[in-house]
């Protein structure tokens, strides 16, 4: 079965620093890749998808991510994170072979001081 | 994007009663809709799938009996929790998607809490 792991539980950094956290996934066919952001006491919203093409996503508020097919990875980065940033982040997973079913990494909570 | 409404967004249930979650796709048709739960500081982890007019599949480890999910509309997917415990208190949280390829798209969630 396929999983997905997010390498950093927490994060803090400050304003204006620079983002990057990372995504593995464990399946060798085709998938498709997301970023979602949980805001404090909201609902999951998906910050990007990658279905095909161009490696490089660029999704909302100025978050990109690059997929790097031989290193299994979907890394999320922003280059100046402001406050409205801390939320938390789950890297996703889903393979043709189990339909749109999303497998979910563990997340990684971002805290962005003022 | 799409929009997915789930409701209740909180239900306060004594034990022993049984509580029903319902998930709508607004604007869409969902050929499939899964049923996710969220324990506090963890992830989400998927506990069905449910096809329009089949049968849920269950994860591992997650009773059916006691998870009862009806996917008998494309827009409208229910969870009832049957025989609630204190122990099903949690964060339940529906995706509603279309065909292969398409995005998933998250209702609200709805906050469970059993006394």
């Amino acid at each position: 079965a396929q999983s997905v792991s997010q390498h950093n539980h927490h994060v803090i950094l400050s304003e204006a620093a620079s983002l990057e956290l990372g995504c593995n996934y464990s399946y060798g066919g085709t998938v498709n890749l997301f970023w979602y952001v949980q805001y404090p006491g909201q609902h999951l919203q998906l910050l990007l998808k990658y279905f095909s093409g161009d490696p490089l996503v660029k999704g909302i508020k100025g978050f990109e991510a690059e997929f790097i097919k031989s290193k299994f990875s979907f890394n999320l980065r922003k280059p100046s994170v402001q406050w409205s940033d801390t939320a938390e982040y789950f890297c996703a997973v889903t393979i043709k072979a189990a339909g749109n079913k999303l497998t979910f990494g563990g997340g990684t909570r971002v805290l962005v001081k003022p | 994007g799409a929009v997915v409404s789930q409701h209740p967004s909180r239900v306060i249930c004594k034990s022993g009663t049984s509580v029903k979650i319902e998930c709508r796709s607004l604007d869409f048709q969902a050929t499939t809709m899964f049923w996710y739960r969220q324990f506090p500081k963890q992830s989400l982890m998927l506990m069905a799938t449910s096809n329009e007019g089949s049968k849920a599949t269950y994860e591992q480890g997650v009773e059916k009996d006691k998870f009862l999910i009806n996917h008998a509309s494309l827009t409208l997917s229910t969870l009832t929790v049957t025989s609630a415990h204190p122990e099903d208190s949690s964060f339940y949280i529906c995706s509603a998607s279309g065909l292969w390829g398409s995005e998933a798209f998250f209702g609200q969630g709805t906050r469970l809490t059993v006394v």
